[in-house]
C-alpha cells in the first residue's frame, strides 16, 4: 500500500532514446509534481499538476512532457535523451497546490550513456 | 536565483552532539517553513514545519528556531544519532504557482 509509487526504479539508456517514467499516488491528493535531483542533491521542481491541469512548468527543455491521465497519475516522457538528463527524478503529491507537505515517491535513477 | 539559502553543505557530528543547519530567505511573503529529511535511496519526507509567527517549535530531538526580523531559521538536532545521518532540506512556502522553494540541502553524517 505504497503512497506514491514510481516505475521504474532504475533506468539506463543511451543518448537519443525516448523513455517514460510512471507515477501513481493512492492518497487521494489533488496535486502532483515532478522534481529532478542532480548529483549534488539539488531538488528542482519541473512540473506540477492540480487535478489534471498543468500549473507549474518551470524552465525545462520541451523534450520533457508530462501527462496526467487522471489525478492519481502523473507520467513523465522524455524525448531524445541527453547525458545531462542523468539524475534522480522524484514524483510527489500533496492535498492541494497550497500544501507545504509533499509526499515523495522513491525516485527513478536515470542514467544516460 | 536561490530563494532559500542553506548552510552548511555538509556536516559531521559526533554521536550525542548537536547538529545545526541554517537557512535564510528574502521573500517576506513566505508563510510556512518546513524541513525535509532524505535518507540515501529514498525520497524526501516532511520532518517538521514552523509558521513565521512562532519563534521555536520542538518535536522530540528536532527543534526549529525562527528569527523573523533576520529572515533566518535553523534546525537543531539534539543528541544526534547515527540514524539521523541523512540530507536535510529547508524550504519555504510561497503563494504563487510554485508553492515550495527548497534550500540546497545539508548532508549530515553522525559518527558513532
Amino acid at each position: 500500500d505504497t503512497a506514491v509509487s514510481q516505475t521504474p526504479k532504475y533506468l539506463v539508456t543511451q543518448m537519443g532514446n525516448d523513455k517514460s517514467i510512471k507515477c501513481e499516488q493512492n492518497l487521494g491528493h489533488d496535486t502532483m509534481y515532478w522534481y529532478k535531483q542532480d548529483s549534488k542533491k539539488f531538488l528542482k521542481i519541473m512540473f506540477s499538476y492540480n487535478n489534471k491541469e498543468l500549473i507549474i512548468n518551470e524552465t525545462v527543455p520541451n523534450r520533457f512532457s508530462p501527462k496526467s491521465p487522471d489525478k492519481a497519475h502523473l507520467n513523465l516522457h522524455i524525448n531524445s535523451l541527453e547525458l545531462g538528463d542523468s539524475a534522480v527524478y522524484f514524483c510527489a503529491s500533496s492535498w492541494d497546490r497550497l500544501s507545504y507537505e509533499q509526499y515523495f515517491g522513491p525516485g527513478t535513477r536515470l542514467t544516460v550513456t | 536565483q536561490q530563494q532559500v539559502k542553506q548552510s552548511p553543505q555538509s556536516l559531521i557530528v559526533q554521536k550525542g552532539g548537536i547538529s545545526i543547519i541554517n537557512c535564510a530567505y528574502e521573500n517576506t511573503a513566505f508563510d510556512y517553513f518546513p524541513w525535509y529529511q532524505q535518507f540515501p535511496g529514498k525520497g524526501p519526507a516532511l520532518l517538521i514545519a514552523i509558521r513565521p509567527d512562532v519563534s521555536e517549535k520542538k518535536e522530540g530531538r528536532f527543534t526549529i528556531s525562527f528569527n523573523k526580523s533576520a529572515k533566518q531559521f535553523s534546525l537543531h538536532i539534539m543528541d544526534s544519532q547515527p540514524g539521523d545521518s541523512a540530507t536535510y532540506f529547508c524550504a519555504a512556502r510561497g503563494t504563487g504557482a510554485n508553492n515550495l522553494f527548497f534550500g540546497t540541502g545539508t548532508r549530515l553524517t553522525v559518527i558513532p
